[in-house]
């Protein structure tokens, strides 16, 4: 079966940019969307079709995806981006990545 | 607004069954798919399967498949997931999650969550 591949953790200190990727084999070729999950609440749509962002998402949220690797950037980091972020894509079947917890530190 | 609520809080024993559903409004229920997907106390998102709320096709997990039960009731906006053969590590939160449309595969709006607690 497919599998995403994402670090559990990335550390970011305020103002400046993070980057959370996402592996999997010929991931170019899926497309790959991006979730915000905060504890206790449920995920929000970050990114879709590797680069298009939802109405209501700020421009600080970025994706691309080439090769074998998607990536989420968010630009400007702010203390309320630290959550959990999680890739996912299709291959015959719905699959997530591990997740990534960011810290804002 | 585009809203789907969730049924309540279900705690079940092993072996048993739950059905959880997910009440959409804010937007024709039959132009998009529902998505269900889980996530144990930690642990990652699963996703567990989905329906085409216009022609009530399915599709699952292989993880679930004889195991999961997907329906929707057009008149009620309404879908619903069964998990059977419950066992303590089914134990999580389940979301309904709307398709960006009916088969787009990614998840644009989602639930408050269903805990389902499975214990003795």
């Amino acid at each position: 079966s497919y599998e995403l591949t994402q670090p559990p953790s990335v550390s970011v200190s305020p103002g400046q940019t993070a980057s959370i990727t996402c592996s999997g084999e010929k991931l170019e070729n899926k497309y790959v969307c991006w979730y915000q999950q905060k504890p206790g609440q449920s995920p929000v749509l970050l990114i879709y079709q590797d680069t298009k962002r939802p109405s209501g998402i700020p421009e600080r949220f970025s994706g691309s995806n080439s090769g074998n690797t998607a990536t989420l950037t968010i630009s400007g980091t702010q203390a309320m981006d630290e959550a959990d972020y999680y890739c996912q894509a299709w291959d015959s079947s719905l699959v997530f990545g591990g997740g990534t917890k960011l810290t804002v530190l | 607004q585009v809203q789907l609520v969730q049924s309540g809080a279900e705690v079940r024993k092993p072996g048993a069954s739950v059905k959880v559903s997910c009440k959409a409004s804010g937007y024709t229920f039959t132009t998009y798919a529902m998505h269900w997907v889980r996530q144990a106390p930690g642990q990652r998102l699963e996703w567990m399967g989905w329906i085409n709320a216009g022609n009530g096709d399915t599709k699952f997990s292989q993880k679930f498949q004889g195991r999961v039960t997907i329906t929707r009731d057009t008149s009620a906006s309404t879908a619903y997931m069964e998990l059977s053969s419950l066992r303590s590590e089914d134990t999580a939160v389940y979301y309904c999650a709307r398709d960006g449309c009916t088969s787009c595969y990614y998840m644009d709006v989602w639930g408050k969550g269903t805990t389902v607690t499975v214990s003795s």
